[in-house]
């Protein structure tokens, strides 16, 4: 079974770092385009950002990009998200999530972990 | 304000049909297949349809997707009171290089 686990949320200050991470086991992410999305509470589904097998291509929302990186440990069959110079407005559950093929994009997600970016 | 547009609640009785719109531009649907997720409060996306009209195993044929142009249409016959979620479309936008969505349809099943 395809299963997808995120960790490393938490309470973070204004400024501050974060490093979240994302857990797959029944598959192999390695040829796999992985991405993150995140919630606003009571909002929309924002995408993050994506990275694909080998680490070839890596794409980043405008609202992120310069201050947050997107990795994979393919040994470690799991999926990284270094975010810095945290704001307010980031506060969201974190998904990541796979796609299956480039048309099929989004077929597993995990069960999210909590940013909260507050003082 | 996102990228895809989509009613931002609909509503209809049990075993009635009811259909949830997306309009997006010629670089993402017009360009791109469309999928559509299902989101209950406090639970992950779940895949609905995928490639504009297909549906993953375990999806029920209530559920069924379309798309023409630069916009997309989700239909659910045969409603139910489980039915009631969140819902959203999603492509990629080939000129921003980036996953978009809606900014979801609340469904209510009265």
């Amino acid at each position: 079974e395809v299963q997808l686990g995120e960790s490393g949320g938490g309470l973070v200050k204004p400024g501050g770092s974060l490093r979240l991470s994302c857990a797959a086991s029944g598959f192999s992410i390695s040829n796999y385009n992985m991405n993150w999305v995140r919630q606003a509470p009571g909002k929309g589904l924002e995408w993050v950002s994506a990275i694909s097998p080998s680490s070839t291509y890596i794409y980043y929302a405008d609202s992120v990009k310069g201050r947050f990186t997107i990795s994979r440990d393919d040994a470690k069959n799991s999926l990284y998200l270094q975010m810095s110079s945290l704001r307010a407005e980031d506060t969201a559950v974190y998904y990541c999530a796979r796609d299956y093929s480039n048309s099929l994009k989004g077929d597993s997600w995990g069960q999210g972990t909590l940013v909260t970016v507050s003082s | 304000q996102s990228v895809l547009t989509q009613p931002s609640s609909v509503s209809a009785a049990p075993g009635q049909k009811v259909t949830i719109s997306c309009s997006g531009s010629s670089s993402n649907i017009g360009k791109n297949y469309v999928a559509w997720y299902q989101q209950f409060p406090g639970t992950a996306p779940k895949l609905l349809i995928y490639e504009n009209n297909k549906r993953p195993s375990g999806i029920p044929d209530r559920f069924s997707g379309s798309k023409s142009g630069t916009s997309a249409t989700l239909d659910i016959t045969g409603l139910q009171t489980g039915d009631e979620a969140d819902y959203y479309c999603g492509t990629w936008d080939s000129s921003l290089s980036a996953w978009v969505f809606g900014g979801g349809t609340k469904l209510t099943v009265l």
